[in-house]
């Protein structure tokens, strides 16, 4: 079945230095790619989301590439801080509809920013 | 504009009780998914749902769990019968139709003893 592996599954920066989190996707047919970050105890929040008509976004600090011919998207978060430590999760549409929220999600990464 | 509105937000229930988690969207928004999340893990899509009907509902186990989004009302996931590993966060997300940007609400936390 459609699957999305993330790595790493922790990751610990310095207050400042960037942070990438990686994610492979298996379904060909996917062709919108969500970030989600996830604070202990609350819902996940869209941070970023890509589709596969561009291979590169950037909101502030936050960017993420796609690279659709290796199924392989990634988010890259630039001088980070303290507030950015959450869990963040990738996630890749379902059969790639259009319209449709049916989404795999990836295992997790849980980024610290030590100060 | 209040968001994805899930409640109760805790719950707690003893094995072979029923869990009812509601879940009402955004307003505006006309579908409704419902996603579990396992201790330590990512989230699992369960069920997909517009008013009176379920669209897909691939991701919910055969048994014991079902689904219903009524003309009036919130979004309703039902557990019968409740066991151990039933215990994970439930999250309710809506998104407008045509369109694949999801919204969460908070979650649902079910214990179960």
């Amino acid at each position: 079945g459609e699957n999305v592996e993330q790595h790493p599954s922790t990751l610990s920066v310095q207050e400042g230095d960037s942070a990438v989190i990686k994610c492979t996707y298996s379904d060909s047919a996917s062709n919108y790619f969500p970030w989600y970050k996830q604070e202990l105890g609350k819902g996940p929040q869209l941070i970023i989301d890509i589709r596969s008509n561009v291979g590169e976004k950037k909101d502030q600090r936050i960017a993420v590439t796609l690279n659709k011919t290796a199924k392989h998207f990634s988010l890259h978060i630039t001088e980070t801080q303290p507030e950015d430590s959450a869990v963040y999760f990738c996630a890749a549409n379902v059969g790639g509809s259009s319209n449709t929220g049916k989404l795999i999600f990836g295992q997790g990464t849980t980024l610290q920013v030590k100060p | 504009n209040a968001g994805v509105m899930q409640n109760p937000r805790h719950l707690v229930r003893r094995r072979g009780q029923e869990a009812r988690l509601r879940c009402s969207p955004m307003k505006g928004h006309s579908h409704v998914y419902w996603y579990r999340q396992l201790p330590e893990e990512g989230l699992k899509f369960m069920v997909y749902l517009q008013k009176e009907n379920i669209i897909d509902e691939s991701g919910m186990p055969k048994e014991r769990f079902s689904a219903e989004f009524p003309k009036e009302g919130p979004s309703i996931l039902r557990i019968q019968q409740v066991v151990r590993g039933d215990s994970a966060a439930y999250f309710c997300a809506s998104n407008p139709p045509g369109a694949n940007v999801l919204t969460f609400g908070a979650g649902s936390r079910l214990t179960v003893l």
